[in-house]
């Protein structure tokens, strides 16, 4: 049973443009929510958070919302760079462990 | 300051034989975590030792993992036997703390059984 959910496997934009990757969760126990960037045969490496007493957190061109009620988060990115290419892991955390979900691979075209 | 690494990079190993796993954490951190991507699934948690103890191994899947940390540095993961559906990338990641703090992950260990 998922508690992290990313319901698209893929998204490809321009070179310029802003990404939004999305993530839904179930459990209202998570407190604390972070976006990993995974690149081919390497490890994930932390991108930014936010806890959830906030709504926004803001990283140079990386922004991530989070919608409580929703249980919904979302990283804006802007501009998109090729180097951006990667696939992205959101991970919720409720103190102890994180809980991931599948990941989305982002393309970004120049 | 070196990261978290693991080793071996790669394995290939036959059905029912033995494969152990090593992580070596980032220095001072107590927090250490194994998690296991199966192609195109989620990362996910296996287990979590607080120094050398177990904090949390409900996500091992059965009696054939063995993690162990002894002293409270670095941690083995042995699988015994291998089935194939242990395939996978097993990660390392180690916290300083809990609560609003980020783990660090290794390069992964690439398992696979044949």
């Amino acid at each position: 049973d998922q508690q992290v959910k990313q319901n698209s496997p893929s998204l490809s934009v321009q070179e310029g443009r802003i990404s939004i990757l999305n993530c839904d969760y179930t459990n209202s126990m998570f407190d604390y929510f972070l976006w990993y960037k995974k690149y081919p045969a390497e490890g994930p490496t932390f991108l930014i958070s936010i806890s959830s007493i906030k709504d926004k957190n803001e990283d140079g061109r990386f922004t991530v919302f989070l919608n409580k009620s929703a249980k919904h988060l979302s990283l804006h990115i802007v501009p998109s760079q090729p180097g951006d290419s990667a696939v992205y892991f959101c991970a919720a955390s409720p103190g102890n462990q994180f809980y991931f979900g599948t990941g989305t691979s982002l393309t970004v075209i120049p | 300051e070196a990261g978290v690494t693991q080793f071996p990079s790669h394995s290939v190993i036959e059905k029912g034989q033995t494969v152990t796993l090593r992580c070596d954490p980032i220095s001072g951190h107590d927090n250490l975590y194994w998690y296991r991507r199966v192609m195109g699934k989620e990362i996910k948690f296996l287990l979590h030792f607080v120094k050398e103890s177990k904090q949390d191994e409900s996500g091992m899947p059965n009696n054939r993992f063995l993690a162990e940390r002894t002293g409270g540095t670095y941690s083995t993961l042995k699988v015994q036997p291998a089935e194939l559906e242990d395939s996978g990338v097993y990660f390392c990641a180690s916290r300083l703390g809990t609560g609003d703090t980020e783990a660090f992950f290794g390069q992964g260990t690439r398992l696979t059984v044949v």
